[in-house]
């Protein structure tokens, strides 16, 4: 069965703080995993892809852990900007479309 | 931003009509894919296509059939609308699918779909 599992939050944090949103995924094979942001009313667009060594953009950074079958989504500072939705996607096979979490949603407050 | 439009961007229909959402991308990417959002349900993939004449469904297809007969259109038809199909409509292309290299999907802007 092909799921990628999310807490939904929603997360309500203060302005400058550090949130981190984790996401499970079913299959030990996967290989492929991003994160998508989604504003309210609008399509989800791509946020960062995550890699097995990890990467950061800014603010943001991503993490794979594959023993545990996890990835993580860690922001710091946070801004009011980024209250949005959190999607995490992985892949489950070689010919088959990405699956993508419920979302986890974020707000930030001045 | 990826080139990517869909058609109309808001409708309103009655149940027993039949309605067909537009698709359209200047990328010639080779995948392209419709999903629905429901609160509650996130995404959920309805049918995907993998080339010009190949298709094939996802977890949602009941209810829902496509066609692409050009790689830069693919069309999502309800033949018998029902409530149940009230739902925001996504469309997404990307270059790949699956595996280590899978690319990340581009999503059109949406369309509000509301069946009365």
């Amino acid at each position: 069965r092909k799921e990628v599992e999310q807490d939904p939050g929603p997360f309500n944090v203060p302005e400058g703080a550090t949130v981190a949103f984790n996401c499970t995924y079913s299959n030990s094979a996967s290989q492929s995993f991003f994160w998508y942001r989604q504003d309210c009313r609008k399509e989800p667009k791509l946020l960062m892809s995550v890699y097995s060594s990890g990467n950061e953009d800014g603010r943001f950074t991503a993490q794979l852990n594959r023993a545990s079958q996890y990835i993580s989504l860690l922001i710091r500072d946070s801004k009011l900007s980024d209250s949005a939705t959190y999607l995490c996607v992985a892949e489950f096979s070689g010919n088959t479309p990405l699956v993508f979490g419920k979302g986890t949603r974020l707000s930030v407050i001045a | 931003d990826a080139g990517i439009t869909q058609s109309p961007r808001h409708k309103v229909t009655e149940t027993g009509t039949p309605v067909t959402l537009r698709c359209h991308q200047t990328e010639n990417h080779r995948y392209m894919y419709w999903y629905r959002q429901d609160p509650g349900h996130g995404l959920r993939l309805i049918h995907y296509s993998y080339g010009v004449k190949d298709t094939d469904k996802g977890e949602v297809s009941d209810g829902y059939s496509v066609s692409r007969s050009k790689t830069e259109d693919f069309l999502l038809t309800l033949e018998s609308a029902t409530s149940s199909q009230t739902s925001v409509y996504f469309c997404a292309i990307s270059r790949t699918s699956g595996g280590a290299g899978a690319d990340e999907q581009f999503f059109g802007p949406g369309t509000r779909l509301t069946v009365l």
